[in-house]
């Protein structure tokens, strides 16, 4: 059963760079989102999806895209990498979209922009 | 706006009991979780209380709800060194889409 699946792990950009964070889970979730990590910030969530199709921003979506063709996806894109991007990032899902029950999250992926 | 707020560090010798506070803003917030994060993983629910619950008890760990002062506490029994990682405090509103974190406890076992 693998859950949440980030890919990749590690990534080290230069600034103005783009790339795409890919997150998948196989346990049917309607609720996907995305959280970075900083030192001292706890998480922040940056966008969530309610169902295919759907997505919304969170505390910080700036710099970052979205979408949601599949129940199974949810790709968070960089448009023009910054320094200030430099986080760890987390993709989590829950059963339906509703709140209620835990959030499942991924390993992480480490991303450093220089 | 919602906020959580908790303490960065905290360091026990094994064997004694630890106890995480976290303190919220949102007085509509239904749901409060604990959460902890092990080195270079990703989250895991430890435990989590309704907001018309005043304590829960899971084995070593104890939650205590002060709904009036806004304030959470986590306590762990008999710490382990296989304890040690991040305790995140969390919270999120019955019917609402978003989970709002604190920043994270390192909790720190000297054995």
């Amino acid at each position: 059963n693998a859950g949440v699946t980030q890919t990749p792990k590690f990534q080290v950009l230069k600034t103005g760079q783009s790339m795409t964070l890919q997150c998948a889970q196989d346990m049917n979730h309607e609720y996907m989102s995305w959280y970075r990590q900083d030192p001292g910030m706890g998480l922040r969530l940056i966008h969530y999806s309610v169902g295919a199709g759907i997505t919304d921003q969170g505390e910080v979506p700036n710099g970052y895209n979205v979408s949601r063709s599949t129940t199974e996806d949810f790709p968070l894109r960089l448009l023009s990498a910054a320094p200030s991007q430099t986080s760890v990032y987390f993709c989590a899902s829950r059963p339906d979209s509703v709140q209620t029950g835990e959030l499942f999250f991924g390993e992480g992926s480490r991303l450093t922009v220089l | 706006g919602e906020d959580v707020e908790q303490s960065l560090f905290l360091s026990v010798r094994e064997g004694d009991s630890s106890v995480i506070n976290c303190t919220y803003t949102d007085s509509s917030s239904t749901y409060l979780y604990w959460y902890k994060q092990e080195p270079g993983a990703g989250l895991q629910l430890l435990t989590y209380i309704f907001s018309n619950m005043d304590m829960k008890q899971d084995q070593r760990l104890t939650v205590l709800l002060n709904k009036k002062d806004k304030h959470l506490s986590l306590r762990i029994a008999d710490t382990q060194t296989g304890d040690s990682a991040i305790y995140f405090c969390a919270e999120a509103q019955a019917g609402g889409f978003k989970t709002i974190f604190g920043a994270g406890t390192r909790l720190f076992v000297k054995a």
